[in-house]
């Protein structure tokens, strides 16, 4: 079964500052996708983020890019120009092509952003 | 705007006593889908329906129970609570396809007593 690892149970940055997520998985799988979601503090969790794995190009939304390396299975968020709302729980997922319920979500990160 | 509603966000229970947490949807996506999501913790998937049909994780127990009367509406019934089962209940809506998110509600928080 695929897992997803996130090492980094908390991360704090300066505001307007660039930070970096970290996220990596295991699969023997060549095609999925892989998502970031945000779960503010009481709120509810939305998509920051997608990946296709088929695809070599980086997604980028706005601040928020991503450095997918699919041979490491690496797939890192970077957040620049931090706000204080981008204060969040983050979790990196995965989605297998092969089964439509399988999506796997890593322990998360708790992003703190400092004014 | 469209969304996926959770009612109610606050559900209390005592032990033992049946519970049912109910999710709405108006994005009329055919998968739905209830995860399990404990303190600084992942969510952990219980189960889904693709349309009318039934998915149920492995390792969800029987006390555990999903009803889709149809699309936009899904419930999560617990037959009998344990101190355990305290916990952020989330209901996710996606399309079929696996490049599709999932949208998420804002989550009912189980407390047991």
């Amino acid at each position: 079964a695929q897992t997803v690892t996130q090492s980094q149970p908390e991360m704090s940055v300066q505001e307007a500052e660039t930070v970096t997520l970290s996220c990596t998985y295991d699969t023997s799988e060549s095609d999925y996708y892989l998502f970031w979601y945000k779960q503010p503090p009481s709120r509810q969790m939305i998509l920051v983020i997608r990946q296709e794995a088929y695809k070599q190009q980086n997604a980028t939304e706005n601040r928020f890019s991503v450095n997918f390396q699919k041979a490491a299975k690496s797939f890192s968020l970077k957040i620049s120009d931090s706000q204080l709302g981008d204060a969040a729980m983050y979790f990196c997922a995965y989605r297998s092509t092969n089964n439509n319920n399988d999506m796997r979500f890593g322990a998360g990160t708790r992003l703190t952003v400092k004014p | 705007d469209a969304m996926v509603i959770q009612n109610p966000r606050y559900q209390v229970t005592q032990f033992g006593k049946p519970v049912t947490l109910s999710c709405s949807q108006t994005l009329n996506h055919n998968v739905m889908y209830w995860y399990q999501q404990k303190s600084s913790q992942a969510p952990k998937l219980l189960f889904h329906y693709y349309d009318k049909d039934f998915n149920n994780e492995a390792d969800t127990p029987d006390n555990f129970q999903s009803r889709r009367p149809n699309t936009s509406f899904c419930f999560l019934d617990i037959r009998s609570p344990g101190l355990g089962d305290a916990a952020m209940y989330l209901c996710a809506t996606s399309r079929g396809l696996a490049n599709q998110p999932q949208h998420f509600g804002d989550g009912t928080r189980l407390s047991i007593l």
